[in-house]
């Protein structure tokens, strides 16, 4: 089905653990965005990219390294877990319409890191 | 820095009783705001965007406004299915990179 998903759903791993989550969007958008989500704080930009082999950081990307090889993928990868990386995280993905565009939304993952 | 405070927290209302949720912004330069809806486990989906003061978008009982410092989403009679939290984001600067607020967890009892 056409859309963007995100894999896993749920994920439980541990400190110092590699993690990584996977978005896939299958619009062909130039944007894909990492967002995490967390009580309190509201969503928050990790990373983005314009395009592929294109990216840069946001709000809060000390611990995350991304890469897009490929226009439909955009892959976040936790290098070392940390306990402040519980958290719920989103990718999104929007074409540039007019120099700005709404951003559609995966289902997220959840990400427990004990 | 770009600011983005919604209000109140948390909403509750009688099914038919209408309300607004406030989104105030502080922004240099804005190139347009943006109301999604986020339901529980569940990514956030778009409603509206807004370029300009003075601009107002309607769908179904949901009506959006914008003026210089804040936003209005304004829910005519509501219903249970209204039942959200309802998300405000600003874009200003450059390229895609947007402000989100807290929300506001619409309940809507029947």
């Amino acid at each position: 089905d056409a859309g963007i998903t995100q894999s896993p759903r749920y994920k439980i791993t541990e400190t110092g653990r590699q993690v990584t989550l996977m978005c896939h969007q299958t619009w062909s958008h130039s944007y894909m965005f990492w967002y995490r989500q967390d009580l309190g704080h509201g969503l928050r930009l990790i990373y983005y990219s314009a395009a592929a082999d294109i990216t840069d950081k946001g709000e809060v990307p000390d611990g995350y390294v991304v890469s897009r090889s490929k226009t439909e993928n955009f892959p976040l990868t936790l290098e070392s877990a940390t306990r402040s990386q519980t958290s719920v995280y989103f990718c999104a993905s929007s074409e540039t319409v007019k120099g700005y565009n709404e951003q559609f939304f995966g289902p997220g993952t959840r990400l427990t890191v004990l | 820095e770009d600011q983005v405070t919604q209000s109140p927290e948390a909403l509750r209302l009688q099914e038919g009783e209408s309300s607004s949720l406030n989104c105030s912004y502080t922004v240099s330069g804005l190139r347009g705001l943006f109301w999604y809806r986020q339901d529980p486990g569940k990514g956030p989906e778009f409603l509206f965007t807004l370029y300009s003061a003075g601009e107002e978008k309607e769908k179904e009982r949901l009506k959006a406004t914008l003026t210089k410092k804040e936003s209005f989403l304004h829910i005519t009679a509501p219903k249970p299915e209204d039942s959200a939290t309802y998300l405000c984001a600003v874009l200003s600067g450059g390229y895609q990179k947007v402000t989100f607020g807290t929300g506001t967890k619409l309940q809507v009892i029947p």
